[in-house]
């Protein structure tokens, strides 16, 4: 099946800084999506992007399908930013599915 | 709108024992997912449905049954818990299959078999 790389996966940040994420995947997908699992443990959606860029705040996403891999920017992090980012994708072969990543667990410091 | 909300919160159960996890959601969406999260693991899916009446294996379902009675409600059933079903559970639920559409997250329960 298909495979969900993240990277780096773990991260240390001051406030302020900025940081890049990364997802691999070794298949087509139909779909993929970002989401932050905060200390708390809910997920929250934070981008469906199968391909192209979006922005939201100090967030935004870049997808290169034909490449297979897709980043997450966070600008001028904040201590709310901590917890852990996973990337998801939906497998071209199948429509009902998303493949979650290992994610990157993120921690900033005030 | 509540959204996905799951019931209970957190649960011990000892080694053979049975439970059920209740999953709602009102936005009346078709497809509903039932995940398991163990720690420093992403999630990964256990059972999931299409439709009222309709239910599908995901890619570890042993140990685990599901029933979708009614549209927004989707139930997870462990008939005699064990040790390896520790962990956290999510239920999801988009407006049809995962390829266009969002998935939606509920809270978590938090399971520990002792």
């Amino acid at each position: 099946g298909i495979q969900v790389e993240q990277s780096p996966p773990d991260l240390i940040l001051q406030e302020g800084a900025n940081s890049t994420l990364r997802c691999n995947f070794s298949d087509s997908v139909n779909n993929l999506q970002w989401f932050h699992q905060n200390p708390w443990g809910q997920l929250i959606n934070l981008f469906y992007i199968p391909s192209g860029t979006k922005q939201n705040g100090r967030l935004s996403a870049t997808t290169v399908a034909t490449e297979r891999y897709s980043l997450l920017y966070i600008s001028s992090s904040q201590t709310t930013d901590s917890g852990v980012y996973f990337c998801a994708v939906n497998p071209r072969d199948n429509t009902d599915k998303l493949i979650f990543g290992t994610g990157t667990r993120l921690q900033v410091f005030p | 709108n509540a959204g996905v909300t799951q019931t209970p919160k957190f649960r011990v159960l000892k080694t053979g024992q049975s439970m059920t996890l209740l999953c709602a959601q009102d936005m009346n969406h078709e497809y509903m997912y039932w995940y398991r999260q163990d720690p420093g693991m992403g999630l990964r899916l256990i059972h999931y449905s299409v439709g009222e009446g309709t239910t599908a294996k995901g890619e570890v379902p042993d140990g685990y049954n599901v029933s979708r009675l009614k549209k927004q409600n989707f139930l997870l059933g462990l008939e005699s818990a064990a040790p390896s079903q520790t962990s956290v559970y999510f239920c999801a639920s988009s407006d049809r299959g995962v390829g266009p559409y969002e998935q939606y997250f509920g809270p978590g329960t938090r399971l520990t078999v002792t």
